[in-house]
């Protein structure tokens, strides 16, 4: 079992849906969570980082932290043809002294005009 | 913003050759860090450095060196080119850790093809 499941998609939505992009994780030492966005051919860009359960928000998007479900997500509001990519959720055991990142292997998002 | 360059976009090599990738940061970050990204296979660590001339094999060091004589700068050395290394490889930087953020940031990332 990977440590960082994503479902790889294609997520198709039309403009202007309401996202929802899901992680699921399997260690309960991992408590840094960070969510990242890679257009075709281009380098992940941070999207976002929490350390804790409950919501940040950062304009159209919200992240989600369930840790007693083990359970991260990716909120995005007002979708726009422009948020198609792939989406790549990350975490980090506070058991690891290393800087290492856990990935997953990332949700392709379509947002239809 | 922090940036982190990466030498080529697009790399074409053949069979045997030594090839160089170079990675610079601009942020005085402490770590950096390799990867290869496949299809399917997602995000894998090929080697990381979390100080000027410190190393740390990653999942996938076979077949790959690394070199750190600055602090900025982070060289993936593919010793003698196979075509199971066509990959797109990136670049990443982040800072030690000591404020609690671990998040790492990424370059550009270089399409390898050996032929």
């Amino acid at each position: 079992q990977k440590e960082v499941e994503q479902d790889p998609g294609p997520l198709s939505v039309p403009e202007g849906a309401i996202v929802s992009l899901n992680c699921t994780y399997s260690n309960s030492a991992f408590q840094y969570f960070m969510w990242y966005r890679q257009y075709s051919r281009k380098g992940p860009e941070l999207l976002m980082y929490t350390y804790s359960s409950g919501n940040k928000e950062d304009g159209r998007f919200t992240a989600q932290v369930d840790k007693s479900s083990k359970y991260i997500s990716l909120f995005i509001r007002d979708s726009q043809p422009s948020d198609s990519a792939t989406y790549l959720c990350a975490t980090k055991s506070f058991m690891d002294s290393s800087y290492k990142l856990i990935f997953g292997s990332g949700t392709r998002l379509l947002v239809r005009p | 913003d922090v940036k982190v360059t990466q030498s080529s976009r697009y790399l074409v090599k053949r069979t045997g050759e030594k090839v160089f990738l170079e990675c610079v940061q601009d942020m005085d970050h402490e770590n950096m860090f390799w990867y290869r990204q496949d299809p399917g296979l997602g995000l894998r660590l090929i080697y990381f450095s979390y100080d000027v001339k410190m190393k740390e094999k990653g999942d996938i060091p076979e077949g790959y060196s690394v070199s750190r004589e600055k602090k900025e700068r982070f060289s993936l050395i593919l010793e003698s080119a196979s075509t199971n290394q066509t990959s797109m490889y990136l670049c990443a930087s982040s800072t030690a850790g000591t404020s609690g953020r671990y998040e790492q940031y990424f370059g550009p990332g270089t399409r390898l093809t050996v032929t």
